[in-house]
């Protein structure tokens, strides 16, 4: 498995400000992605982060809304930019592993 | 089944019987596939994978099967315990195994175990 430590473990947010979520993994990993799980549903891929590239997002995400960092291979942050109350959720990064893939315990975030 | 928005599929079960968690996934180029556990407040536990190549994998107390023909995929808990209590998600990766980390999750399924 792996060891995977994102901080904040939880926020509240005045609407219209960002938040900016760190994601530290235990040793050095290719990929990681970032999800978010809206209240009561299930969990969908925001983007996918490599060191040295720009990041990849999915559709209906957009790297203004969601820029993600990515300057080493066991660091990511994504931040949340200009947020409004339909943005509370938790946001969680994962890697992948041999093995299978893995999360961390997510940040749940609150605007209010 | 699988369902939408906010009402989950639910599975009540007594302590100590067998619970089976079923899925139905999208895409019949998926080839990989994990099951999760996820308890409030925490993120989600990877439980137990299986590939597109075998029909049954087996783990501690749980075991996986994957039906390709009719897209369905099911977790078998054996001698459930109050523990097991948690929501259970599917998840399918289509990445041809070039980036398995990339998943679509299904609805899932809310388990719980009474004493």
């Amino acid at each position: 498995s792996a060891v995977i430590s994102q901080k904040p473990s939880r926020d509240i947010c005045q609407r219209g400000t960002s938040l900016t979520i760190q994601c530290q993994v235990d040793s050095q990993v290719t990929m990681m992605f970032w999800y978010r799980q809206q209240p009561g549903q299930s969990l969908t891929l925001i983007a996918t982060a490599n060191q040295g590239s720009e990041a990849t997002y999915e559709s209906g995400f957009v790297i203004d809304k969601f820029p993600i960092s990515r300057p080493n291979l066991t660091f990511s942050t994504l931040t949340v930019s200009n947020m409004s109350p339909e943005d509370s959720s938790i946001y969680l990064c994962s890697v992948e592993r041999t093995g299978g893939a893995f999360f961390g315990q997510g940040t749940r975030l609150t605007v209010v | 089944g699988e369902s939408v928005g906010l009402h989950l599929p639910t599975l009540s079960v007594q302590e100590g019987d067998n619970s089976i968690i079923n899925c139905a996934y999208s895409n019949s180029a998926s080839d990989y596939f994990i099951w999760y556990k996820q308890e409030s407040g925490k993120g989600p536990q990877f439980i137990i994978d299986i590939r597109s190549n075998m029909d049954k994998r087996q783990g501690q107390r749980v075991t996986v099967l994957l039906n390709k023909t009719v897209k369905h995929l099911s977790l078998q808990i054996a001698a459930t315990q109050p523990g097991d209590s948690a929501v259970y998600f599917c998840a399918e990766n289509n990445a041809g195994g070039t980036s398995y980390g990339k998943l679509t999750f299904g609805q899932g399924t809310i388990l719980t175990v009474h004493p």
